[in-house]
């Protein structure tokens, strides 16, 4: 579990700059992953997705890259933006009927 | 995208009192749904699992009989915190599945609850 007292680590960017979010995620068996946006008092609204047999995927302005051999997932989002100011929580689940899995977050701040 | 709704989005109760919050899938169908918590600054935690007519699985930890779980239809999923205390505010999250499909999961908007 987490430790009482930790907080979010924060990611701090200029307006415009690429932001690269990272994520460890735990269970090996895992075969999807997402990431997800979170702003304050929301819920989680979905970025992008990737499922195992690929190693990055692309959307509008957002890649997610996938290394299972260290089983490490990242989040790139091309010209940060102030509307990219969020919590960002990666989250994996084995296909099927178990429920997601979410990593502790990270907070991306956006300097205008 | 598919929209799943939570109510009520905030909710002040008094310590002892029961609070019921509804997690309804609006555009499809969800055998599945799934109820999270989530502290300041911190992760969603899943509390439990719930499919449709039978009883919710809940994570080690989690008190059945405090945080009852119904989901009678496959678009109505409820939780109640029952005799709630200050500990017990939280954010609390739903999410539901499609039953057509394995992996997505749709979030709700969440429940603030506060207990006083």
């Amino acid at each position: 579990g987490e430790s009482v007292g930790l907080h979010l680590p924060t990611l701090s960017v200029q307006e415009g700059d690429n932001s690269i979010i990272n994520c460890a995620y735990s269970n090996s068996a895992s075969d999807y992953f997402i990431w997800y946006k979170q702003e304050s008092g929301k819920g989680p609204q979905f970025i992008i997705d990737i499922r195992s047999n690929m190693d990055k995927r692309q959307g509008q302005r957002v890649t997610v890259l996938l290394n299972k051999t260290v089983k490490h997932l990242s989040l790139q989002i091309a010209a940060t933006q102030p509307g990219d100011s969020a919590v960002y929580f990666c989250a994996e689940n084995i296909v099927g009927n178990t429920p997601l899995v979410f990593g502790k977050g990270t907070r991306l701040s956006v300097i205008a | 995208g598919a929209v799943v709704s939570q109510h009520p989005s905030r909710v002040i109760c008094k310590s002892g009192t029961s609070v019921k919050i509804e997690c309804r899938s609006l555009d499809f169908q969800a055998t599945t749904m799934f109820w999270y918590r989530q502290f300041p600054k911190k992760s969603l935690m899943l509390m439990a699992t719930s499919n449709e007519g039978s009883k919710a699985t809940y994570e080690q930890g989690v008190e059945k009989d405090k945080f009852l779980i119904n989901h009678a239809s496959l678009t109505l999923s409820t939780l109640t915190v029952t005799s709630a205390h200050p500990e017990d505010s939280s954010f609390y999250i739903c999410s539901a599945r499609d039953q057509g499909l394995a992996y997505e999961q749709y979030f709700g908007p969440g429940t603030r609850l506060t207990v006083t």
